[in-house]
């Protein structure tokens, strides 16, 4: 069945370094990729999503390309800061079902 | 935007009782809502699938009985955790959509199972 691979954290930079959390999924059809952020104490929300191959979601200074070849939808950041400090999921969706499926989070740590 | 409160954000029962937990869409109509379970430094891992007016479709290996799902109206679904046991301690987290658009996330139920 489709899954999401996340790399492993937990993830500690300093503010302002660059950031990459790698995901890599797999899917039968062509699924709609996202990335959620659950902050401390906090529900998931949103951070950005891509559709379609080729597309890039971008939010809050994050991107994310759906690169089709390699099946991957890596988080980018150029310069994080302390309130980026958050768990990121990697999902994915078909949208028939309306169904996310989850890769298992990375913990990213900023520190001043 | 649009929200969705989930309540209770924690709980502590004791081995052997029922909780139930309730998700509602504040601003919109949610057709279908999911609930989710989340363990520690895991993914979140999706239980059952909920429409309005209709029985929850399960995913394999999650125990209907044991987690009751009611939809009764277009806001709210509540989640029932039946005879709970310290295995059934978990984060359970719901999510609102209306006609498979953008999924809205309640900030999640921590149960604690004594």
């Amino acid at each position: 069945g489709d899954s999401v691979t996340q790399m492993e954290g937990p993830v500690t930079l300093s503010e302002e370094a660059f950031l990459t959390i790698n995901c890599t999924y797999t899917a039968t059809g062509y699924p709609s990729l996202f990335w959620y952020v659950q902050y401390p104490g906090e529900g998931l929300q949103l951070l950005l999503k891509a559709t379609k191959a080729d597309d890039k979601g971008s939010n809050k200074g994050f991107e994310a390309t759906y690169r089709k070849e390699t099946t991957s939808f890596h988080l980018e950041k150029g310069s994080v800061q302390v309130s980026d400090s958050a768990v990121y999921f990697c999902a994915l969706s078909d949208l028939r079902g309306g169904k996310l499926i989850f890769g298992q989070g990375t913990e990213l740590s900023v520190k001043p | 935007g649009a929200v969705v409160s989930q309540h209770p954000s924690r709980v502590i029962c004791k081995s052997g009782t029922s909780v139930k937990i309730e998700c509602r869409s504040l601003d919109f109509q949610a057709t279908t809502m999911f609930w989710y379970r989340q363990f520690p430094k895991q993914s979140l891992m999706l239980m059952a699938t909920s429409n309005e007016g209709s029985k929850a479709t399960y995913e394999q290996g999650v125990e209907k009985d044991k987690f009751l799902i009611n939809h009764a109206s277009l806001t709210l679904s509540t989640l029932t955790v039946t005879s709970a046991h310290p295995e059934d301690s978990s984060f359970y987290i719901c999510s609102a959509t209306r006609q498979l658009e953008k999924l809205f996330f309640g900030s999640g139920t921590q149960l604690s199972v004594l």
